[in-house]
């Protein structure tokens, strides 16, 4: 199982671009690496998914170098409604046909708080 | 909308009691799971199911057992609920569309269970 490595806190401003690193040096081949946001009081959700590269959406870009050792999440121009808990996972894409779901694990995340 | 829900949010019990916790989705998803999330933990995978009549083990499975006996509900049961398991508990499904597609969690708001 490929385990991960986040910074348990950060602190930000509104309007500053926030860049999240996760390490996960014995990633395997055929992992994807996925990043979830966690609002209080909510389950998580969603954000982004990329297996190397860049990956963008209207949330956020996803960067991953070429030996695939780490990726960042990058949150551009803050608001104080991006404070939250962001998990990175790594695993197979679609963990059903890929051995199951035991493979796919939440970390204990990044505990990212925007301050005005 | 399609939605998932869970209940009750808030549950206090005493030990050795049986506790089911319920999960109802709307979205038609094939996959239900259900996570604990504890400080300092993350989110840790106690069973999940890929349809109906499927069951399969988590990480944290001792304790607790579900059933799927339609494509809806996966209830959660503590056949006898112990102080360790005082946690929240998040239900979660995805839809199964093959090793093409990005399969993604869609969470419920939680259920926060206290063991006294």
């Amino acid at each position: 199982l490929a385990k991960t490595t986040q910074p348990i806190s950060m602190d930000s401003y509104e309007g500053q671009e926030v860049n999240i690193t996760c390490s996960h040096n014995n990633i395997a081949t055929n992992d994807y690496i996925t990043w979830y946001q966690q609002f209080p009081s909510q389950g998580p959700r969603f954000i982004i998914q990329g297996y190397k590269t860049k990956v963008t959406n209207e949330v956020a870009s996803l960067f991953i170098p070429a030996d695939r050792k780490s990726s960042t999440l990058s949150l551009p121009r803050v608001s104080l409604s991006d404070t939250a808990v962001y998990y990175c996972l790594v695993g197979p894409k679609t963990p059903q046909f890929s051995g199951g779901y035991n493979k796919l694990i939440f970390g204990a995340g990044t505990r990212l708080a925007v301050h005005p | 909308d399609a939605e998932i829900t869970q209940s009750p949010r808030h549950k206090i019990t005493e030990t050795g009691r049986q506790v089911t916790l319920a999960c109802h989705q709307t979205w038609n998803h094939n996959n239900m799971f259900w996570y604990r999330q504890d400080l300092g933990h993350g989110l840790r995978l106690i069973h999940y199911s890929y349809g109906v009549q499927d069951t399969n083990k988590g990480e944290v499975s001792d304790g607790y057992s579900v059933s799927r006996s339609n494509t809806e509900d996966l209830p959660l049961t503590l056949e006898s609920a112990a102080s360790s398991q005082t946690s929240v508990y998040f239900c979660a499904s995805s839809e199964a569309r093959g090793t093409g597609s990005t399969d993604t969690q869609y969470f419920g708001p939680g259920t926060r269970l206290t063991v006294l």
